[in-house]
């Protein structure tokens, strides 16, 4: 493992379920990331949290709910969802350095999430 | 249009062979490029990272190239091994984020 961990690995829930998926990353990094990956689609940026602020939202419906209350967990509420939501999603850490810009980011093993 | 093009799709080769993956990106400004390798129910880790002004670089069995003139890059993959079925992600840095290509699957088989 890459020192970043991702709980629960496998989810199923209806689209009227609330559940929350959970990101802990044990590097010391200051910035941490949610992505959504879907098959045959890149990698989609979704969350940024620098210093527990969030910096960066792109466009993410909000049935999604992000929460970072230090910089080393975060959370990803979900409600609401629909079926094309489904996919593995993604948590990541990096050094995020003083000038910005992304440092190598490390992942986790991801939450593979299908709703019903 | 997704700046960063990855070829083939999907790849199978037999254990032993060598095979070489393609990445072509539109993205400017050009801070770096990674290769990334993704395991089936894993998240990604990167195999290389090249700068503006590298043209090679190796890690083990995997050698990236990276022609910032023509924006190529290409993941060459040596005596290849079962454990090298995943999927290759090339990712491009530009200026503060990272644009994702869509990756290439490679199957190794025995």
């Amino acid at each position: 493992e890459t020192g970043v961990t991702q709980t629960p690995r496998h989810l199923v829930m209806g689209m009227t379920n609330k559940k929350s998926l959970k990101c802990e990353q044990h590097l010391g990094h200051n910035a941490m990331y949610w992505y959504k990956q879907s098959a045959k689609k890149p990698l989609e940026l979704m969350f940024v949290y620098n210093f527990k602020e969030q910096t960066e939202n792109n466009s993410v419906p909000s049935r999604f709910s992000p929460e970072c209350p230090n910089s080393s967990h975060l959370f990803l509420h979900l409600h609401t969802l629909q079926p094309e939501d489904s996919a593995l999603y993604l948590c990541a850490s990096s050094q995020r350095g003083l000038a910005g810009g992304y440092n190598e980011q490390f992942f986790g093993p991801g939450t593979r999430l299908t709703v019903l | 249009k997704n700046q960063v093009e990855q070829s083939p799709q999907s790849l199978i080769i037999l254990e032993g062979k060598n095979c070489t993956l393609q990445c072509n990106y539109t993205v400017s400004p050009f801070s770096n490029l990674r290769w990334y390798k993704q395991d089936t129910g894993r998240g990604p880790v990167s195999l290389t990272i090249m700068t503006f002004s590298e043209n090679t670089k190796s890690n083990g069995r995997y050698t990236a190239t990276l022609d910032a003139d023509t924006k190529q890059s290409s993941l060459h993959i040596t005596a290849s091994q079962l454990s090298d079925s995943a999927s290759y992600i090339c990712v491009v840095s530009e200026g503060g984020k990272l644009i994702f290509g869509q990756g290439t699957t490679l199957q190794v088989k025995p």
